[in-house]
């Protein structure tokens, strides 16, 4: 069973702060990595895409992939109130897959 | 402004109904998907389709089934609600490609509770 592993939370971070968000995957030929903000009673929306080892930064977003060890990061630089939700992490299913498995989730919490 | 459209926003069926849940994309995604998010499970994936006329099996596939029958549009059929089938159903859609995935466009979501 392919499986992705996020800690639920919840994360707690004070405005301006660095929250760091992880994921890891089960499935070693997965090539396609996506973090999803959720905020409540909303669907997900993508906030990021990442498919190299390494880092991809998006404003106050980096994501970080590193396929040797299974494992995703999200950084989110500046924390604002308004990042308050859940973060999800996807993996696509099997080596070019387009069908995508989630991880549960983190909910983030930035305190003002 | 790119939207999948889900048909309803809020449901309410009775056990044993038949039950169909809309979803229409205007973006010309040829892949589309039918999730549900349940409090502590997450989002599973029930089924998907990558072109007209094609369907594959996700996770959860018994006691449902789909359809497709033109590109925009991909239809979930309950075909006998259960009370276990009250939940968030999540459409989604993405383009295809060669060897990578896209991320998906998902729709507002519609909140199925069988009674």
């Amino acid at each position: 069973q392919k499986e992705v592993e996020q800690n639920s939370g919840p994360l707690s971070v004070p405005e301006g702060a660095i929250a760091s968000l992880n994921c890891t995957y089960s499935d070693r030929v997965s090539q396609s990595f996506f973090w999803y903000r959720q905020y409540s009673g909303k669907s997900p929306e993508l906030i990021m895409s990442i498919y190299s080892n390494g880092d991809k930064e998006d404003g106050r977003f980096t994501a970080q992939l590193n396929k040797a060890s299974q494992y995703v990061s999200l950084l989110i630089r500046d924390s604002q109130p308004s990042d308050s939700a859940t973060y999800l992490c996807a993996v696509n299913i099997g080596q070019a897959g387009t069908a995508l498995i989630f991880g549960k989730g983190t909910t983030l919490s930035v305190s003002s | 402004d790119v939207k999948v459209t889900q048909s309803s926003r809020y449901l309410v069926k009775r056990t044993g109904e038949k039950v169909f849940l809309e979803c229409v994309q205007d973006m010309d995604h040829e892949n589309m998907f039918w999730y549900r998010q349940d409090p502590g499970l997450g989002l599973r994936l029930i089924y998907f389709s990558y072109d007209v006329k094609m369907k594959e099996k996700g996770d959860i596939p018994e006691g449902y089934s789909v359809s497709r029958e033109k590109k925009e549009r991909f239809s979930l059929i309950l075909e006998s609600a259960s009370t276990n089938q009250t939940s968030m159903y999540l459409c989604a859609s993405s383009l295809r490609t060669g060897g990578f995935a896209y991320g998906y466009t998902f729709g507002s979501g519609t909140r199925l509770t069988v009674v």
